[in-house]
């Protein structure tokens, strides 16, 4: 069965620092793996996806992933937050054709301060 | 071109009622996905439609929940007889034939059962 692990539960950062997101993931089959960011009392939104081709992925708002197989992991990255970055990111990974059925993580809350 | 839509936002429901909830896709997709989100919890996987068909619902609870997507109108996530464990954020998600693999939410319904 595949499971989501991601790391931090709370990331404190001050404005400005670069962050890292740690999640790492196991599955018996190839995947494809997503971060959506939720902002307090909104839906999710999709920051960028890793589904074949380049191991590193970038997103909206400045974000960067890279998918490292021997690891399990898909690191979430960003040089420079902003106090707008402030929210809670969700890694998640679905089967290849498994047509539905994405396994989330439990999220990181990422606070950014001034 | 709206995005996927979930009405109503804030349903109140006594133990023992009925709870409706409702998700119009995005305009084109044809692949309706519901995932519940428990308080500090992730997501977590219900049921996923096309129109008229119920093609995965392993994460679905074996009673008092059902879901359906008609070939006209929104897909509908019903809970029957509700308990106080039923309180959460339920998401809907859709995505178009083409592209299967990335899914996009909407706002969410934050269920109270008193």
């Amino acid at each position: 069965a595949q499971s989501v692990t991601q790391l931090d539960s709370q990331v404190p950062v001050f404005e400005e620092a670069p962050v890292e997101l740690r999640c790492n993931y196991s599955s018996s089959v190839s995947v494809y793996l997503f971060w959506y960011v939720q902002y307090p009392n909104q839906g999710l939104q999709l920051l960028l996806k890793y589904l074949s081709g380049s191991t590193l992925v970038k997103g909206i708002n400045g974000f960067e992933a890279e998918f490292n197989k021997s690891q399990t992991s898909f690191h979430l990255r960003k040089p420079s937050v902003h106090i707008s970055d402030t929210a809670e990111y969700f890694c998640a990974v679905s089967d290849r054709g498994s047509q539905g059925n994405l396994i989330f993580g439990k999220g990181t809350k990422l606070s950014v301060k001034p | 071109n709206a995005g996927v839509m979930q009405n109503p936002r804030h349903l109140v429901r006594r133990r023992g009622q009925e709870a409706r909830l409702r998700c119009s896709p995005m305009k084109g997709h044809s692949h309706v996905y519901w995932y519940r989100q428990l308080p500090e919890e992730g997501l977590k996987f219900m049921v996923y439609l096309q129109k008229e068909n119920i093609i995965d619902e392993s994460g679905m609870p074996k009673e008092r929940f059902s879901a359906e997507f008609p070939k006209e109108g929104p897909s509908i996530l019903r809970i029957q007889q509700v308990v106080r464990g039923d309180s959460a954020a339920y998401f809907c998600a859709s995505s178009p034939l083409q592209d299967t693999d990335t899914q996009y939410f909407g706002p969410g319904t934050r269920l109270t059962v008193l």
